[in-house]
């Protein structure tokens, strides 16, 4: 268990639906990162949260949205989804300035 | 910007050999660097990481040398094993809250007996 928990697992749903990905970063850490991983293995950074407020933003679509709730936990909204957006979703945290980022073990969505 | 390069898998070893994964990166300042491994079905782990020049990170009988006379950061282990079949990502990160880790494209590593 790296301390970084993604809800769920596991997620299959219609084109054009709407999804909600949970994560609860390790105890302690301010940062949050989403990131997607295709197919093809590639990892994608989307956004970055830091202490409730959005930090960076990379290469998310206007259809994805997140927040970092009081809690520190976050959530990846996910919208009028594509089957181009099956892929893996990890989120990260981090704690130390410069430091190394603790994965989750990601929720592969599948859209049919 | 900052990027990281690694070299094009897949890698397939025979068990006992000698394993090295290129990875070079363009950064400005000093970042530090890692390599993240990604077991089948599992998200990614740290493997190890340097945070300056000449640093030597090393995990698991992995080892890599931040070079920044050459800007890489190259894995090698001496003897692989059939459990280290996994995907390899290089990464490197700058120093400061807001900036995001850069990861390479991922090398895909297999092991046969």
């Amino acid at each position: 268990d790296s301390g970084v928990t993604q809800t769920p697992k596991h997620l299959i749903t219609a084109t054009g639906q709407r999804v909600t990905l949970r994560c609860s970063p390790r105890s302690g850490d301010l940062s949050v990162y989403w990131y997607q991983q295709s197919l093809d293995q590639g990892l994608q950074f989307l956004i970055q949260y830091y202490n409730g407020e959005e930090r960076a933003k990379g290469n998310i679509l206007e259809r994805f949205s997140a927040q970092q709730f009081p809690d520190l936990h976050s959530e990846l909204n996910l919208s009028s989804l594509e089957l181009g957006d099956s892929a893996l979703y990890f989120c990260a945290s981090s704690a130390l300035v410069g430091g190394g980022y603790t994965f989750g073990s990601g929720t592969r969505l599948t859209v049919v | 910007g900052n990027s990281v390069t690694q070299m094009e898998g897949p890698v397939t070893l025979s068990e006992e050999a000698f394993l090295t994964i290129n990875c070079t990166y363009t950064a400005t300042g000093y970042p530090s660097l890692f390599w993240y491994v990604q077991y089948p079905g599992e998200g990614l782990q740290l493997l190890l990481k340097a945070t300056k020049a000449d640093d030597k990170g090393s995990n698991k009988g992995f080892e890599a040398t931040y070079r920044k006379e050459t800007t890489s950061f190259h894995l090698e282990k001496g003897s692989v094993q059939v459990s280290d079949s996994a995907v390899y990502f290089c990464a490197l990160r700058r120093l400061g809250n807001n900036n995001d880790m850069r990861f390479g494209a991922g090398t895909r590593l297999t092991v046969k007996p």
